[in-house]
């Protein structure tokens, strides 16, 4: 079955410590986001790639990097630097780089810090 | 910068019942698409319903449809004959530039036997 998948489902993180979240997509979907949801919030966008080897910042990406060496593979690295990583992070795809199509997400990630 | 405001955090219908969820958004464009997602305790995103702005017309599927006023900027989503299952945290989102979406802060619906 085609679909996006994050891993691990729950993630702890020391002090001073960088983790990784991952996100593999096999619907062929050209475009890839990461949002991070607080408790009783809505999503907010940390980044977004349209295309391989390409990648924007979204509305919150300080403390935070991505990468997109190939087009099902999209994953976060919390750093450091993020000060209070303590949320729910969702990755979602789209077949193109329009709003026609609607987004297709994981199933999450909760981090939060020890 | 695009903004989503749902200003009910919290809203309850009985089931079988008709409930109506508000969302205005902000945006400078005259093209652009809106959405409604819903997210149930499993937190798995759900696309409930899509609009796009140049369509007169409001969008529906099946128990749910759209009230669009585009000059308001208002986007509200009904539910009719509501049911236990409808129970979740409903997104109002719009898409801006480059397929980003700007997502409200959500309405938590409960649905009473």
């Amino acid at each position: 079955d085609g679909g996006i998948t994050q891993s691990p489902k729950y993630l702890f993180r020391k002090e001073g410590q960088n983790v990784t979240l991952s996100c593999e997509q096999n619907l062929n979907h050209d475009a890839m986001y990461w949002y991070r949801q607080d408790p009783g919030q809505g999503l907010r966008l940390i980044y977004y790639s349209q295309i391989v080897n390409d990648f924007q910042k979204g509305d919150i990406a300080e403390g935070y990097s991505v990468s997109r060496e190939k087009k099902e593979s999209f994953p976060l690295t919390v750093t450091s630097a993020q000060k209070n990583p303590t949320a729910f992070y969702l990755c979602a795809s789209s077949p193109f780089t329009s709003g026609k199509e609607k987004l297709f997400f994981g199933s999450g990630t909760q981090l939060s810090v020890l | 910068a695009q903004t989503v405001t749902q200003s009910q955090p919290e809203m309850s219908v009985q089931e079988a019942e008709t409930v109506t969820l508000s969302c205005t958004y902000d945006t400078s464009e005259s093209d652009y698409y809106l959405f409604w997602y819903k997210q149930p305790p499993s937190r798995q995103m759900i696309l409930v319903i899509r609009q796009e702005a140049y369509k007169q017309q409001n969008a529906t599927e099946n128990r749910f449809s759209v009230n669009f006023q585009k000059a308001a900027k208002s986007f509200s989503l009904k539910i009719s004959d509501s049911q236990l299952g409808d129970a979740a945290m409903y997104f109002c989102a719009e898409e801006t530039s480059g397929s980003r979406l700007t997502f409200g802060e959500g309405t938590q619906l409960t649905v009473n036997p």
